[in-house]
């Protein structure tokens, strides 16, 4: 049973372009979710997090969006440029004493077209 | 500020053989965590500690897999024997013991093949 899902493998954009990048959840007790970036041969890397009484977080051109009814969340990424090249992993926590055992989706490969 | 530091990068191994992998977490995070990856995944969990007691290891094959982390500081994970299916990369992550967002900072992997 996946509980967290990225049902589009790869996403392909020009540079300067909008990349959304959708995630779906199953889980109604994930309380925090994140998305990671990763690149080849290194650890994902922490990109952002919004938690569930949230609906919107913005840090410079990546902003998630969580649709609580929707269980959905989905990333903006504006401008995209060719450095955010990588592959994107949603990710999905707990609150209380499970906090920090994230559940990851499949994750989404970018690839941002100079 | 060093990362979470993992060793070896990659390991080759024939199956029935052990194998064991090496962290260790960034300086003064009490939280240490062991995923595992397999190819076209995302990361799973394995275990968790606090300080030097898992606290959370559901996840891990009890069978074949251990862990431990001795002194609360660096961990060692073992598979005995490797079998073919075990071929993943190993992620160790770290956090601070109170982190509420669920922000790990991830090591770079040990890849293992087994053949």
């Amino acid at each position: 049973d996946q509980q967290v899902k990225q049902n589009s493998p790869s996403l392909s954009v020009q540079e300067g372009r909008i990349s959304i990048l959708n995630c779906d959840y199953t889980n109604s007790m994930f309380d925090y979710f994140l998305w990671y970036k990763k690149y080849p041969a290194e650890g994902p890397t922490f990109l952002i997090s919004i938690s569930s009484i949230k609906d919107k977080n913005e840090d410079g051109r990546f902003t998630v969006f969580l649709n609580k009814s929707a269980k959905h969340l989905s990333l903006h990424i504006v401008p995209s440029q060719p450095g955010d090249s990588a592959v994107y992993f949603c990710a999905a926590s707990p609150s209380g004493t499970s906090y920090g055992k994230l559940t990851f989706g499949q994750g989404t490969i970018l690839t941002v077209h100079p | 500020e060093a990362g979470v530091v993992q060793s070896p990068r990659y390991k080759i191994i024939e199956k029935k053989q052990p194998v064991a992998f090496w962290c260790n977490p960034i300086s003064g995070h009490n939280t240490l965590y062991w995923y595992r990856q397999n190819l076209g995944q995302g990361p799973e969990l394995l275990i968790r500690y606090e300080n030097e007691e898992a606290v959370d290891d559901s996840q891990l094959p009890k069978d074949r897999f251990s862990a431990e982390r001795l002194k609360g500081v660096d961990s060692t994970l073992k598979i005995q024997p490797a079998e073919l299916g075990d071929s993943a990369v190993y992620l160790c992550a770290s956090s601070e013991f109170w982190v509420t967002t669920g922000e790990l900072f991830f090591g770079e992997g040990s890849r293992l093949t087994v053949l």
